[in-house]
């Protein structure tokens, strides 16, 4: 049972242009979102995270959107860059925030 | 510089034998957590540590163990239980409780593979 989904496996966009990554989730209890970015043999690095309290948040090029009625979240990159190719998860936890549960990741190659 | 170091980053064992992964980090985080990661899928919790001397079974627990006997350190064994054994681990480690604001931090991971 997947609770967290990204159906986009793959993205490619052109450098300078906006990167629009997705991810749904099933259960209605999570009210922590994370996204995290993950190179080829490294450990994924924390890049934003949104509270089901808010709608969005904003850090640089770096936002983050949720429609917690829609059970959907989206990660906005703009502009993009080659440095930001790379594999992107979303996660979810509860309340507790003792787990995460993550999504099976979308691969981003921006185009020079 | 704080961080998370795991250990070996490559290894190589035979089946039926066990192999412990190392994981330490000095970031005085309570909370640490072990991951298996499989091509084309997320990140599949293992077990985790809320505090030293105790943890909990995540997701995919069979075939794993684990001990927390320091507050560093917080190694997995795969044992040979484990039916599919061979992918990249990765360990993470976050302040409990809450992971409002403060998000788990990862090691580089290690990728074990059985031949």
């Amino acid at each position: 049972d997947q609770q967290v989904k990204q159906n986009s496996p793959s993205l490619s966009v052109q450098e300078g242009r906006i990167s629009i990554l997705n991810c749904d989730y099933t259960n209605s209890m999570f009210d922590y979102f994370l996204w995290y970015k993950k190179y080829p043999a490294e450990g994924p690095t924390f890049l934003i995270s949104i509270s089901s309290i808010k709608d969005k948040n904003e850090d640089g090029r770096f936002t983050v959107f949720l429609n917690k009625s829609a059970k959907h979240l989206s990660l906005h990159i703009v502009p993009s860059q080659p440095g930001d190719s790379a594999v992107y998860f979303c996660a979810a936890s509860g309340s507790s925030g003792d787990k995460l549960t993550f999504g099976t990741g979308t691969r981003l190659a921006v185009r020079p | 510089d704080g961080g998370i170091t795991q250990s070996p980053k490559y290894l190589f064992r035979k089946e039926g034998q066990n192999v412990t992964l190392s994981c330490e980090q000095n970031l005085n985080h309570d909370a640490m957590y072990w991951y298996r990661q499989d091509p084309g899928q997320g990140l599949r919790l293992i077990y985790y540590s809320q505090i030293v001397n105790d943890f909990q079974k995540g997701d995919i627990a069979e075939g794993y163990s684990v001990s927390r006997e320091k507050k560093e350190s917080f190694p997995l064994t795969v044992t040979s239980a484990q039916k599919n054994p061979t992918a990249f681990y990765l360990c993470a480690s976050s302040i409990p409780g809450t992971s409002w604001g403060r998000p788990q931090h990862f090691g580089d991971g290690t990728r074990l593979s059985i031949l």
